[in-house]
C-alpha cells in the first residue's frame, strides 16, 4: 500500500507570492492533517480535514488555508508569503474519523521563502 | 493547553547500550500517545501508538510505557544500533481533539 505522498518536495518562493502544497493520503484514509515544522517552534498543527470538512484549526493567520476534495486529497495554500513561512510542511493521514487512529506522515514539502 | 516536554534534548550512547527516552505532558485527559522517529530532513515514521487505556506497547526492540495519571511516557530501545540514530518525537492527542501536540524531540546518536 502506498504511503502518504506530498508534492512538490521542494519549493523556493519569493516574499509576497503565494504557494499551494498537495497531499494524497493513504488509500482509504479520510482524515488529513497539516503541520508546520521549524527549528524554533517545532511541529505545530495547522488544520485537519475529514470528509471535506475542516474540523480543527491551529493558531495560524488567515493567510494559511486548506481544503479537502471528495477523494480525500488535500491542498494547503499560503498567500502573501513571509520569510518566517520557510519550513517543512508535513501532511498526515489516518484511517477514520475517530480520534484514536494512528497518524501516518508524508515526507514533507520543504518551502524556502527568499 | 497541552504542553509536551521531552528530556533530554540530545543523547549520545555507544552501540549496544539501551536507550531510555522520556516524554511528559501536562493534561492527563489524553486519548492516545504516539512515538515517532524523524531522520534529518525527512518526514515522521510512526513507531508505537498507545491508547489511553493501555499501559505499554511493544514492537521488536521498542517498548513504550504510559502513565496517564503522572503525565509520563517512556520509550525504551534495547541494544541500540547506529541505525537508531535519529530524532525521536512523542505526540499526544487530547480527548475530543483532532490534533497532535508534539514535544521538541530527543536527538539520539549511537556511536559504532
Amino acid at each position: 500500500k502506498a504511503g502518504v505522498t506530498q508534492t512538490p518536495r521542494y519549493l523556493i518562493k519569493t516574499r509576497g507570492q503565494q504557494v499551494t502544497l498537495s497531499c494524497s493520503p493513504i488509500s482509504g484514509h479520510r482524515s488529513v492533517s497539516w503541520y508546520q515544522q521549524t527549528p524554533g517552534q517545532g511541529l505545530q498543527f495547522l488544520f485537519e480535514y475529514f470528509s471535506e470538512t475542516q474540523r480543527n484549526k491551529g493558531n495560524f493567520p488567515g493567510r494559511f488555508s486548506g481544503r479537502q476534495f471528495s477523494n480525500s486529497r488535500s491542498e494547503m495554500n499560503v498567500s502573501t508569503l513571509e520569510l518566517g513561512d520557510s519550513a517543512l510542511y508535513l501532511c498526515a493521514s489516518s484511517l477514520a474519523g475517530t480520534v484514536g487512529y494512528e497518524q501516518y506522515f508524508g515526507p514533507g514539502t520543504r518551502l524556502t521563502v527568499t | 493547553k497541552q504542553e509536551v516536554t521531552q528530556i533530554p534534548a540530545a543523547l549520545s550512547v555507544p552501540e549496544g547500550e539501551n536507550l531510555v527516552l522520556n516524554c511528559s505532558f501536562t493534561d492527563s485527559a489524553i486519548y492516545n500517545l504516539q512515538w515517532f522517529r524523524q531522520d534529518p530532513g525527512k518526514g515522521l515514521t510512526s513507531l508505537l501508538l498507545i491508547q489511553s487505556s493501555q499501559r505499554e506497547q511493544t514492537s521488536g526492540r521498542l517498548n513504550a510505557s504510559l502513565d496517564k495519571s503522572s503525565g509520563r511516557s517512556t520509550l525504551y530501545i534495547a541494544a541500540s544500533q547506529p541505525g537508531d540514530s535519529a530524532t525521536y518525537l512523542c505526540a499526544v492527542r487530547v480527548s475530543g481533539d483532532y490534533k497532535l501536540s508534539f514535544g521538541a524531540g530527543t536527538t539520539v546518536t549511537v556511536r559504532a
